[in-house]
């Protein structure tokens, strides 16, 4: 799996955009990008993951670049409840079964009142 | 919607004790994942049950085991508990799709002292 590089920490005052960058050099052309974010204790939870096209669901927006060796999560009005610490993976989609996530460092996002 | 339950939520062990932690994975998932969590630490991942056979192995200690049975649910078995066993462990599933679709699911975790 390719290895991703994230900044440790960044803060987001409320109601405004949070961009958190993910740095993937050496991605390969079949490997994709997912984001989890840890809310402080629970369980790992999925929020978006694309291939080379922007992708934007109900909780972010994903923004990959045209040679996929850098992407950006979009949290549009980030709120005190998006303060946690959020993961880029990059991996294989496979129908092989098990395929785990490879899980840190991550960026702690602190969303600030 | 129904999501991943794990028991107990909360475990205290003394060294050198037993314990089972139990996963039930999503209706109609067929894929199992096991991941450890220490303090101040990113989860790691230990192991994963595919229509009940183990199709990957991590950084699994040889004291810990796990199955998944019949109706999905899944085990982990953990003997001769030292301090450092103590961690989140999350148990998460995904169903069964195929192509880009990977999305894991997890659970809430259950948190194991051991002391």
């Amino acid at each position: 799996d390719a290895k991703t590089t994230q900044p440790t920490s960044m803060d987001c005052a409320e109601g405004r955009a949070a961009n958190l960058p993910c740095n993937h050099s050496t991605i390969s052309g079949n490997e994709y990008v997912y984001w989890y974010r840890q809310i402080h204790s629970q369980g790992p939870q999925y929020i978006i993951h694309g291939l080379k096209n922007n992708e934007t669901n109900e909780m972010a927006s994903l923004i990959i670049t045209e040679d996929r060796k850098s992407s950006t999560l979009i949290l549009p009005h980030a709120t005190l409840r998006d303060t946690a610490v959020y993961y880029c993976i990059v991996r294989v989609p496979s129908d092989t079964y098990g395929q785990n996530f490879v899980f840190g460092p991550g960026t702690r996002l602190s969303v600030l009142p | 919607a129904a999501g991943v339950i794990q028991s107990p939520r909360h475990l205290i062990k003394e060294k050198r004790e037993t314990a089972t932690l139990k996963c039930y994975p999503i209706p109609r998932h067929d894929t199992v994942y096991w991941y450890q969590q220490g303090p101040g630490q990113d989860p790691q991942f230990l192991i994963s049950f595919y229509e009940k056979m183990q199709s990957d192995k991590g950084s699994i200690p040889d004291r810990f085991s796990a199955q998944q049975f019949s109706d999905y649910h899944s085990e982990l078995n953990m003997s001769s508990l030292e301090l450092g066993d103590s961690a989140l462990y999350f148990c998460a599933s995904r169903a069964p799709t195929s192509g880009s679709y990977n999305e894991q699911f997890f659970g809430p975790g259950t948190r194991l002292t051991v002391l």
